[in-house]
């Protein structure tokens, strides 16, 4: 069974960098079958797609966070992070990493918990 | 960016009843690429379904996708104590793909 575990400091200080890692078991991240992805959700609001990541290292991002975003992949750790720049009171959500198939055209079939990242001084 | 715009925010029913949750999108998707997701508090999101009517893995042939063109819909034909959730539906056939704002449903 495939999970999916962030981890990352819950509080960053505003105009600073926000950085969360997610960690696969029972899948791979090198698999080419799939893309690792990230998703948010600020208090009070919906979901909003922040990117995702294939083995080759290639990358698709939401151009709202396209300046400021940057997730990577680290094979031999089995883990996918997420780095948010230049932070603000706007960026504090709940922060998810997912998985969807590599077929251009595909939903995000597994999902972590979601971790909390508060942005505030 | 398409938006799309759920309704209603809530949903108060009891078990055994019918929920009918819609999806409405701010231009054409195409239904192949409508997904639902539950949510439950402390859970991570769980894909109920995706290619607009295609039940995931899992989940009972009580819930159900339709819809065409901008509006889209969810049914679970009848609710179960599992099934009181928050539902989010999301498009992925145009970049960057976007999410509904939720319907929760309550007993």
């Amino acid at each position: 069974q495939l999970q999916l575990q962030e981890s990352g400091p819950g509080l960053v200080r505003p105009s600073e960098t926000l950085s969360l890692t997610c960690t696969v078991s029972g899948g791979s991240v090198s698999s080419s079958t799939y893309y690792w992805g990230w998703i948010r959700q600020s208090p009070g609001k919906g979901l909003e797609w922040i990117g995702c990541i294939y083995n080759t290292g290639s990358t698709n991002y939401n151009p709202s966070l396209d300046s400021r975003v940057t997730i990577s992949v680290d094979m031999s750790k089995n883990q996918f992070s997420l780095t948010l720049r230049s932070v603000t009171a706007a960026d504090t959500a709940v922060y998810y990493c997912a998985r969807r198939a590599s077929s251009q055209l595909s939903p995000f079939d597994y999902w972590s918990q979601g971790t909390l990242v508060t942005v505030s001084s | 960016e398409i938006v799309l715009t759920q309704s209603p925010g809530t949903l108060s029913l009891s078990p055994g009843e019918r929920a009918t949750l819609s999806c409405r999108a701010s231009q054409k998707v195409s239904t192949y690429y409508v997904a639902w997701y539950q949510k439950k508090p402390g859970q991570a999101p769980r894909l109920v379904i995706y290619d607009g009517s295609k039940r995931a893995t899992g989940i009972p042939d009580r819930f159900s996708g339709s819809g065409s063109g901008t509006d889209f819909t969810l049914t679970i034909s009848r609710l179960e104590p599992e099934d009181f959730a928050v539902y989010y539906c999301q498009q992925y056939g145009v970049s960057p793909r976007t999410f509904g704002q939720g319907t929760k449903v309550e007993v």
